[in-house]
């Protein structure tokens, strides 16, 4: 695609809910990372994928949280058992594997009510 | 570990103004700086993007600087406009084997005409 995907752009949900969050990065690229923002915050590393590399995990906040990367492409990030202080936009980048600029995606903002 | 202020954290001026935004970070071995725009409710827009090389990055009405040795960029948005209002957002990219940019908090933007 032209550029990094998300969905659902919005999503509420009851606490004690799972949620999955999709991303689908610039085709090409190689890096992906989340990142998460709370109201009124600064962005928060979450998670980074490189390749066929191993994540980068060293920011998801609990065990709550987890993310895969599907042949390369396409990015799940899955909230198990929400809680209301999960709720924040969750944004997704790209870049190419030289590791230049980086794109972002629309973000999913979420709610856990 | 990297660390990205963005001072100040918030400015309002009449249209017409030329503006400086300031970005520092605490090590100066970076690959990188990225700075970003984000409209309320949406993603991050990329702008200017700097390599560890160039001292400055020019779009439009945009100029990015980049003094390494001291630490800082700055972002300059000459003649602003209502529709700049915005938060700008920097984020540093290290060189010492960490993938991941950094982010500051922001400095939101508001032109009133």
């Amino acid at each position: 695609g032209a550029g990094v995907s998300q969905s659902p752009s919005n999503k509420v949900t009851e606490k004690g809910k799972d949620v999955e969050l999709r991303c689908d990065p610039i085709s090409g690229h190689t890096a992906l990372y989340w990142y998460r923002q709370s109201l009124g915050q600064g962005l928060e590393f979450l998670i980074y994928f490189q390749g066929n590399s191993a994540p980068d995990k060293s920011g998801l906040p609990s065990d709550r949280f987890s993310a895969e990367r599907t042949g390369g492409s396409v990015s799940t990030l899955t909230i198990q058992r929400t809680q209301q202080e999960d709720s924040a936009v969750y944004l997704c980048a790209s870049s190419t594997q030289d590791r230049t600029e980086a794109f972002f995606g629309q973000g999913t903002r979420l709610t856990v009510v | 570990k990297q660390e990205v202020t963005q001072i100040p954290a918030a400015l309002s001026v009449p249209e017409g103004e030329n503006l400086v935004l300031n970005c520092s970070f605490t090590d100066s071995a970076i690959y990188n700086l990225q700075w970003f725009r984000q409209d309320p409710g949406k993603g991050l827009t990329s702008l200017l993007l700097i390599q560890s090389s160039q001292r400055e990055q020019t779009s439009g009405r945009l100029n990015a600087s980049l003094d390494k040795s001291s630490g800082r960029s700055t972002l300059y948005i000459a003649a602003s406009q209502p529709g700049d209002s915005a938060t700008y957002l920097c984020a540093v990219l290290s060189s010492g084997g960490s993938y991941i940019p950094t982010f500051g908090r922001g400095t939101s933007l508001i032109v009133h005409p």
